[in-house]
């Protein structure tokens, strides 16, 4: 099936630094969701993308879509202890059949 | 808040035997999931169930794995004879009856195969 890549694999940051993950696909997406998994936990939805374009906010994380749908990325501002974990994208092939990209894990020295 | 639960939390099977792997999706959910997790990996999509039947599979999922919902409120997995290969965090999930919803996951089954 389609591949949505992610990249980076890993990313450490001191706290209060920016953080970034980006996801492309080669085919356009009809829609692309942002899942967060706590060390030990489970996936934890976060938003989902469906316009071309689209930038949504939830307090200091950005999520973008691409004008061409094709790619995404999850921005953190000031990074925080609390935002430690894996940010996995997510992009639907087939209606019932949601593919979870690599991941990018986020590690904070406080 | 409703969630999703599974049990047990842990699992140790030998090679070879049959597990069972329970899952209660949220109460008016339609829409359930298997996905599994290798120790640092990614989420991988096994199963998805709708209405008593699999609606998808992947190339993981073969005759080897079943599901079943075998009442009201309970989802399983069964993986007749465990391999080695086989163990992995296994997450259930479920999602509202609409598609390309987000998906709703458990705590897992953490299923080592000795």
């Amino acid at each position: 099936g389609q591949q949505v890549m992610q990249i980076p694999q890993y990313q450490h940051v001191q706290e209060g630094e920016d953080f970034t993950t980006y996801c492309n696909s080669s085919t356009t997406l009809s829609n692309i969701q942002w899942y967060k998994q706590r060390p030990g936990g489970h996936p934890v939805f976060l938003i989902q993308l469906v316009k071309s374009g689209e930038v949504k906010k939830q307090k200091r994380l950005t999520f973008q879509f691409g004008e061409a749908k094709k790619n995404s990325s999850l921005h953190i501002t000031a990074t925080q202890t609390t935002d430690v974990g894996t940010y996995f994208c997510a992009q639907n092939q087939g209606a019932q059949k949601l593919v979870f990209g690599q991941g990018t894990r986020l590690t904070i020295n406080p | 808040e409703p969630e999703v639960t599974q049990t047990p939390s842990h699992q140790v099977t030998q090679m070879g035997q049959e597990v069972i792997l329970r899952c209660v999706p949220i109460s008016n959910h339609l829409y359930f999931y298997w996905y599994r997790q290798i120790l640092g990996q990614k989420v991988e999509f096994l199963v998805s169930f709708y209405n008593n039947e699999i609606s998808e599979k992947s190339e993981i999922f073969d005759d080897q794995f079943s599901v079943e919902r075998p009442d009201g409120s309970n989802f399983t997995l069964k993986i007749r004879s465990t391999k080695l290969e086989d163990s992995a965090m296994y997450f259930c999930a479920s999602s509202t009856d609409r598609e390309n919803e987000k998906l709703f996951f458990g705590s897992g089954t953490q299923l080592s195969v000795l």
